[in-house]
């Protein structure tokens, strides 16, 4: 089944302890990207990759990381995280252009930082 | 700057009416402009897409006009069911890097 998976789905975690939120796609799509989403200000872009060793900041990157070593997996790195980072956070990917092909949601991790 | 709104934060209808749930965007020349729909707690699921130059797409029971003179998208869910109860949002490409931007959504309620 093509699918987005990320993990962990639920976390709790304190100011400044490192932390990897993983995701993993099964369909070879080159463009992969991490939104998060807080209410009233909608889904937000945070970095995306158009393809391996190739990342680029969205509109939120402060505070977060991000790494492309592989094809299906596309990390996201909170060195330090602080409460304002608490969200819920979505993976994305696309296979072809990120125009025309659909764009594929993982369930959602949900980050509270205390 | 440049600005996506989507003009209803909620809309009830009852089941069986047609669902119009309106995307306007300010200075933006977008490609193309995509639907999605977001049931709570889960990511969310892309429905259509239309392009700069077609003015109306159709998928069964849905039907999405993109009038680019009026900035303007329009999505219909035509015999609307209860469980078309979702947030829907649009989201335009555009730029020179086509990011996808997302409006803030409409949470639709079809009522019984």
């Amino acid at each position: 089944e093509a699918q987005v998976t990320q993990n962990p789905r639920y976390l709790i975690t304190v100011t400044g302890k490192k932390l990897t939120v993983t995701c993993s796609q099964n369909m070879n799509h080159e463009y992969m990207s991490w939104y998060r989403q807080d209410p009233g200000l909608g889904l937000r872009q945070i970095y995306y990759s158009m393809n391996v060793e190739v990342t680029d900041k969205g509109d939120v990157p402060e505070g977060y990381k991000v790494s492309r070593k592989e094809k299906r997996n596309f990390p996201l790195i909170l060195e330090s995280p602080s409460p304002n980072q608490t969200s819920l956070y979505f993976c994305a990917s696309t296979g072809g252009a990120v125009t025309t092909d659909t764009q594929y949601f993982g369930p959602g991790t949900r980050l509270t930082v205390l | 700057s440049q600005k996506i709104e989507q003009n209803s934060e909620a809309l009830n209808i009852q089941e069986g009416k047609t669902a119009t749930l309106t995307c306007n965007y300010t200075n933006y020349s977008p490609a193309y402009l995509q639907w999605y729909r977001q049931d709570p707690g889960r990511g969310p699921v892309f429905l259509l897409l239309i392009r700069e130059n077609e003015k109306e797409k159709r998928k069964e029971r849905l039907k999405v006009t993109f009038d680019t003179t009026l900035k303007q998208s329009l999505f219909h869910i035509t015999a609307s069911q209860p469980a078309d109860s979702a947030t829907y949002l649009c989201a335009l490409v555009g730029g020179s890097n086509y990011k996808l931007t997302f409006g803030k959504g409409t949470l639709l309620t079809v009522n019984p």
